[in-house]
């Protein structure tokens, strides 16, 4: 079966670092490309960074631009989000998708078809 | 503030139809046909319901269908089930980034 699988989330402090992992499982990782997206506490869905298929483009929301980094490895089958700078606006559940089709380029298109379960990041002092 | 505009809510009774709408900059949704609906039941992850305005993603009924007229798309609901009681999201790619609407509450009565 295809799956993701988050882990890495947390509870830190303002100005605290943390980093969120997701683990692929039952498709060619390498083929896709892969967004993070998150969820404050009872509000709607945010894109907070995407990553090419192989890794040579990366994209951040504004609000994270500058804190946040995306990457991925595809010997490990992983992406992952290094996050820094933490903000209590930066607090939620954190989802890790997989864009819809093998398309070379298409990052934003076609929507976001298997999702993990999510990680949740906590900022707090 | 998003700026793919949803209704905070809406309802219908089991069997009935019901309609969501996203509406968007015209250089968002109206520039585009990269727009795509969401469903997520609560405590749950997202579900892919709709990409490209209105193709259903492998495994979605037939009684879910998108459309998109100008700078507004739409996701229709045919057959109102208890199960479709969700919160809905469309998302638009923007010519930049992609961008998710505020959410939509369905609620069967």
């Amino acid at each position: 079966d295809e799956q993701l699988v988050e882990s890495g989330g947390g509870v830190v402090q303002p100005g605290g670092s943390l980093r969120l992992s997701c683990a692929a499982s039952g498709f060619t990782f390498s083929s896709f490309a892969m967004h993070w997206v998150r969820q404050a506490p009872g509000k709607g869905l945010e894109y907070v960074s995407a990553i090419s298929s192989n890794g040579d483009k990366t994209y951040y929301a504004n609000s994270v631009k500058g804190r946040f980094s995306i990457s991925r490895d595809s010997s490990e089958d992983s992406l992952y989000l290094q996050m820094g700078s933490l903000r209590t606006e930066d607090m939620g559940v954190y989802y890790c998708a997989r864009v819809n089709k093998v398309v070379p380029g298409a990052i934003f298109y076609y929507g976001l078809d298997l999702w993990g379960q999510g990680t949740t990041v906590t900022v707090s002092s | 503030q998003s700026a793919l505009t949803q209704p905070r809510s809406v309802s219908g009774s089991p069997g009935q139809s019901v309609t969501i709408s996203c509406t968007g900059a015209s250089s968002y949704v109206g520039g585009y046909y990269y727009v795509s609906w969401y469903q997520q039941h609560p405590g749950e992850a997202p579900r892919l319901l709709i990409y490209d305005v209105s193709k259903r993603t492998s495994g979605v009924p037939d009684r879910f269908s998108g459309s998109k007229s100008g700078s507004t798309a739409s996701l229709t609901i045919s057959g109102l089930q208890a199960d479709d009681e969700a919160d809905y999201y469309c998302c638009s790619y923007t010519g930049s980034w992609q961008m998710f609407g505020e959410g939509t509450k369905v609620t069967v009565l």
